[in-house]
Parts: C-alpha cells; structure tokens; sequence
C-alpha cells in the first residue's frame, strides 16, 4: 500500500538553481495537492490539481510550477530557488472534494 | 476564499484534563470540515470530518468536534487527555476541492 508517494525526500538548492518535485497515488484519485509547511504558519496551499488536465493557484503560488502529468502523477517545479522557499513540501491526494485527503511524507527543502 | 483561524498557538493542559481546540472559518456556504492532528516528523492523520447532519462528530482516539454555523466553529474536544495526544492539530476546509489548513495548536501534555 505505497499511498502517496513523493521524492526525494531531502534537497539542498543554491540560490537560483531548479528543481521538480515529484508526487505519485495509487489510489485512483481525482485530486491532488501540493502543500508547504512552516513553522507557526500550518501548511499553505501551493497548488491544487481537482482532476486531470486541470491546475489551480492556491494560497501561495508565487514562484511555483505544477504539471498534473495524468491521473496519477502531480509534479512541483520550482523554476528558480530562493531561501524563502526553504521549507518542508507535502503532496496529497483525495477522491473528491469531502473525502479524507492523504499525504505523502514530505519532502524536506533547503535553499542556500 | 475561505480561511481558517486557529486562534490558540499553543496549548498546555495536565494529563486527564479536557481540551477544547478552537476552529473558526470563513465563507460562504457550509464547507466539508476536518480536524488533521500531525505528530512530530510525521505526515498529517485525519481525526474526524463533518459533511453535513448531526453537528456532534465523533472520530478516532476519543475525539468529537462539534459545528456551529451560527458561530463559524468546528472546535475539537476530548474529555480527558493523555500523554499520547502530545502533537499538533490542524482544522482544515474544503470546498470543492480548495483545501485549507489553520496554522495549528501545538499541544502539550504535563504529567
């Protein structure tokens, strides 16, 4: 039971530099999330995927990318990294809007 | 769009005591409505949901949240507290499928 699964779990980034965060569920969900955690602030919505094929801006969108790949796989790029982006990084999925949303392990980030 | 406010950072209460975590959201219509507790270096468990029907939710680990429209709340409640339940907890909102998180109520448990 793999769940929601992201990597990798540990980065270093030097300033300026890209990289993709990659999620994947197994368990046949339409919507997938990307989230960010830090301290005293709770976790913020980056982006959200409702389906596939389509994308939508959350709470802190700036300086991210996503591509909902297919049904299964919900990617996170960041094009180029700055220290604010220093963070812990939480994909989830869900069936639908209502229903219990699981998450990954997370993907611990830092920017130097 | 919606938000959540968790107004209590952190929280302390003795063992055996009872605990009241505040939720308060903002919008429109009536939301689906959790309650996610996370303990340290670990991904986020789901505590209990309401969706609509009987305002009382019962969930895991001797939880209940109780909605109150006419107040915006979905404040979390156990009876007595155990040394477990040391974590953090997150109210969280979904509507249609924008889902948002309060920024926690750390919780700690004294002996």
């Amino acid at each position: 039971n793999a769940g929601v699964t992201q990597t990798p779990k540990f980065q270093v980034l030097k300033t300026g530099q890209s990289m993709t965060l990659q999620c994947a569920q197994d368990m046949n969900h339409n919507s997938m999330y990307w989230y960010r955690q830090d301290p005293g602030m709770g976790l913020r919505l980056i982006y959200y995927s409702a389906s596939e094929g389509t994308t939508d801006k959350g709470e802190v969108p700036n300086g991210y990318n996503v591509s909902r790949l297919n049904k299964r796989e919900f990617s996170l790029r960041l094009e180029s990294a700055a220290p604010s982006q220093t963070s812990v990084y939480f994909c989830a999925s869900q069936a639908y809007s209502g229903n219990t949303i699981y998450f990954g392990e997370g993907s611990w980030l830092t920017v130097v | 769009a919606q938000s959540v406010t968790q107004p209590d950072i952190h929280i302390t209460v003795s063992e055996g005591a009872s605990l009241e975590l505040r939720c308060n959201y903002s919008y429109g219509a009536t939301p689906y409505l959790f309650w996610y507790v996370q303990s340290p270096g670990q991904g986020l468990q789901l505590l209990l949901k309401y969706f609509s029907g009987d305002t009382l939710v019962q969930g895991i680990k001797g939880f209940e949240a109780e909605f109150k429209r006419s107040q915006s709340s979905f404040n979390l409640r156990k009876p007595s507290v155990h040394w477990s339940d040391a974590a953090e907890y997150f109210c969280a909102v979904d509507s249609n499928n924008d889902m948002r998180f309060g920024a926690g109520t750390r919780l700690t448990v004294k002996p």
